[in-house]
């Protein structure tokens, strides 16, 4: 069974730019969280999605940042117009869908930086 | 708020030395505690928990106890070898509505040389 997967791995953009990150839950998961991790931070939650639904979105800067989970595909975290300050690194986790509070399962992570 | 403090790194030991990793925490309630562990180039992966109090988690020789009346979740180790170099990290889950966000400490960067 295949873990978490993130991709890109590594994403390089220049201020103004898009980046897309995207995320594949484990084999049968349907609740995904993104987390990021700012330099010599520890990692801050930023949304909690199932499928089709975001169902807390409390950690997400009110701008430029929005996560979506469709029905057919990976969960994709967009940020808009970047800027140096977004640069860290981005971790995604699911867990099954028994209910809220199981283990979260982390992806590898996807380091933006932001020129 | 809910916050996590842990000791700051990097810690570095000889193979076969005895390893403690503090953690204290803050939250409302009764929360479940975790030590998280990353390797190089690789996602976080579950290492132990504990969900109340007096609770010993433990996994590959690695173990914590939920000490309430100290607020502690503490990783000790009796013998670590190279292979135990990560980084380490002690979370906590509050115990209220909304019960999924993990909390997350800094991080304690381990470097054990042979």
């Amino acid at each position: 069974n295949a873990g978490v997967m993130q991709n890109p791995r590594h994403l390089v953009r220049r201020r103004g730019q898009e980046a897309r990150l995207r995320c594949s839950p484990m084999k049968g998961h349907s609740h995904v969280y993104w987390y990021r991790q700012l330099p010599e931070e520890g990692l801050k939650f930023m949304v909690y999605l199932q499928k089709e639904n975001i169902i807390d979105e409390s950690g997400m800067p009110k701008e430029r940042f929005s996560a979506e989970f469709p029905k057919e595909g990976p969960s994709i975290l967009r940020i808009q117009q970047v800027v140096r300050g977004d640069s860290a690194a981005y971790f995604c986790a699911s867990s099954p869908p028994a209910g809220v509070g199981d283990t979260q399962y982390f992806g590898p992570g996807t380091r933006l930086t932001v020129l | 708020g809910n916050s996590v403090t842990q000791m700051e790194g990097p810690v570095t030991l000889s193979e076969e030395a005895f390893l403690t990793i503090n953690c204290t925490y803050t939250a409302t309630g009764y929360p479940s505690l975790f030590w998280y562990v990353q390797y190089p180039g690789e996602g976080l992966q579950l290492l132990l928990k504990a969900t109340k109090a007096d609770d010993k988690g433990s996994n590959k020789g690695f173990e914590a106890t939920y000490r309430k009346e100290t607020t502690s979740f503490h990783l000790e180790k009796g013998s670590v070898q190279v292979s135990d170099s990560a980084v380490y990290f002690c979370a906590l889950r509050y115990s209220g509505a909304g019960s999924y966000q993990l909390t997350f400490g800094k991080g304690t960067k381990l470097s054990v040389i042979p």
